[in-house]
This record gives structure tokens, C-alpha cells and sequence, in this order.
């Protein structure tokens, strides 16, 4: 149980494109959805936090109009790198937790590289 | 800042050895605790969940609970290769709301 999809795995673009990712809980509903970026060799650094229906809350430093993340339902989430460029390229993970107290499940991860 | 420390490592064991890896965390009210394992390039696993204090045991793997401490550990039993990887410790506040990740501790064991 406790399965979170996300897609696609890789995207390479060229840089001004706007990426989708999606992050789905298959056999949950999620009442809240995060998003992370990790670079080579280093720690999980959280970008921003989802509940369905509401505004994601973005982790200081996170520039909500170039990531863009909409949690339309309880078991979808999607983030958009709006105009990439290739600072962004990074690996972009989702996860997705069933209620408070409960540990988070991971997507398997987008790598994300902007040409 | 509610903060999660483990050792970076790298933690080389032996194959069939124990490995030890600990967590401490700042937060006293912390409810929550939860080790995840990642491979180099995936993301992470969650490997246990645990939320009273104590032991609690799942086949090979053994997490460790001192609240009065705030100290978490997670023990391994008979280490294999396949093992190695970075651990990462997992705390949410009182409030079982937000998160907190370690820095995760790398753990090689040795064939």
C-alpha cells in the first residue's frame, strides 16, 4: 500500500519551456502533498507544502510564480517550473502523507534537465 | 529551528556486521519519528515508523526510541551490500504537522 506515482521520470527541455510535473497517491487520499529538489550529493531541501483545496505554503527562498503547484484533489498534486532554465535542472521529488502523524510516501522523482 | 542532527558518515561496516546510525532532534513535544533509506539517484524509502518509546522490530531492522533523550536510532542486523545507502531520520513536531528532515548518514558495508 501507500503507492505515490509521479511523472514523468526525465524531462530534458530547452530553456523559456514550463515543465508539469504530477504526483499522484494511488491507493490513498493524500491530505498533504510536498515537493523537494535535491542536487547531487546533498540533503532534501523541501520546496513548498500542498493541502487539497488550499494555497500551497512555499519554504523561504521558493519563488512561488516560477513553481507553480496546484493540489486540485486528494490525490493529485502538480508542480510547474514555469519558463525553465537550466539553474533549474535538479531532481524534483513528491511526496504524500494520508494525515497528521502519518510518514510521508515518496514518488519515485522527476530529473528535470534545461538545456 | 527545529533541528534533526545525525552523522554524515560515511559508516563503514562489514558484511553480516551491526550498524548503528542515531538521530537526535531539538524538538521535546516531537510526536513522530521515521527512518527512509535512499539509494544514490532514487528517492527516498520509508523503512519504519516509530512512535512510542522503545524498540520496535521489523525482520532485520530494529528502530530505537528515547523521548526522554530525544534520541532515535535505528539498528541493522546482519548488514549486506545491498544495504548501503544514505539514511535519512524523520521528525514531525508536536503537532504531527510539519516535518524534519536529517541530513541523512551514508552507510557502506563491505563485502
Amino acid at each position: 500500500g501507500a503507492v505515490v506515482s509521479q511523472h514523468p521520470s526525465w524531462v530534458i527541455c530547452k530553456s523559456g519551456t514550463s515543465v508539469k510535473i504530477e504526483c499522484r497517491s494511488l491507493d490513498f487520499q493524500a491530505t498533504t502533498m510536498f515537493w523537494y529538489r535535491q542536487f547531487p550529493k546533498q540533503s532534501l531541501m523541501l520546496m513548498a507544502t500542498s493541502n487539497e483545496g488550499s494555497k500551497a505554503t512555499y519554504e523561504q527562498g521558493v519563488e512561488k510564480d516560477k513553481f507553480l503547484i496546484n493540489h486540485a484533489s486528494l490525490t493529485l498534486s502538480t508542480l510547474t517550473v514555469t519558463s525553465a532554465h537550466p539553474e533549474d535542472s535538479s531532481f524534483y521529488i513528491c511526496s504524500a502523507r494520508y494525515s497528521l502523524n502519518q510518514p510521508q510516501h515518496f514518488g519515485d522523482g522527476t530529473r528535470l534537465s534545461i538545456l | 529551528q527545529k533541528e534533526v542532527e545525525q552523522n554524515s558518515g560515511p559508516l563503514s561496516v562489514p558484511e553480516g556486521a551491526i550498524a548503528s546510525l542515531n538521530c537526535t532532534y531539538s524538538d521535546r513535544g516531537s510526536q513522530s519519528f521515521f527512518w527512509y533509506r535512499q539509494y544514490s539517484g532514487k528517492s527516498p524509502e520509508l523503512i519504519m515508523s516509530i512512535y512510542s518509546n522503545g524498540d520496535k522490530e521489523d525482520g532485520r531492522f530494529t528502530a530505537q526510541l528515547n523521548k526522554a533523550s530525544q534520541y532515535v536510532s535505528l539498528l541493522i542486523r546482519d548488514s549486506q551490500p545491498s544495504d548501503s545507502a544514505t539514511y535519512l531520520c524523520a521528525v514531525t513536531d508536536n503537532y504531527g504537522q510539519n516535518f524534519v528532515f536529517g541530513p541523512g548518514t551514508r552507510l557502506s558495508v563491505l563485502p
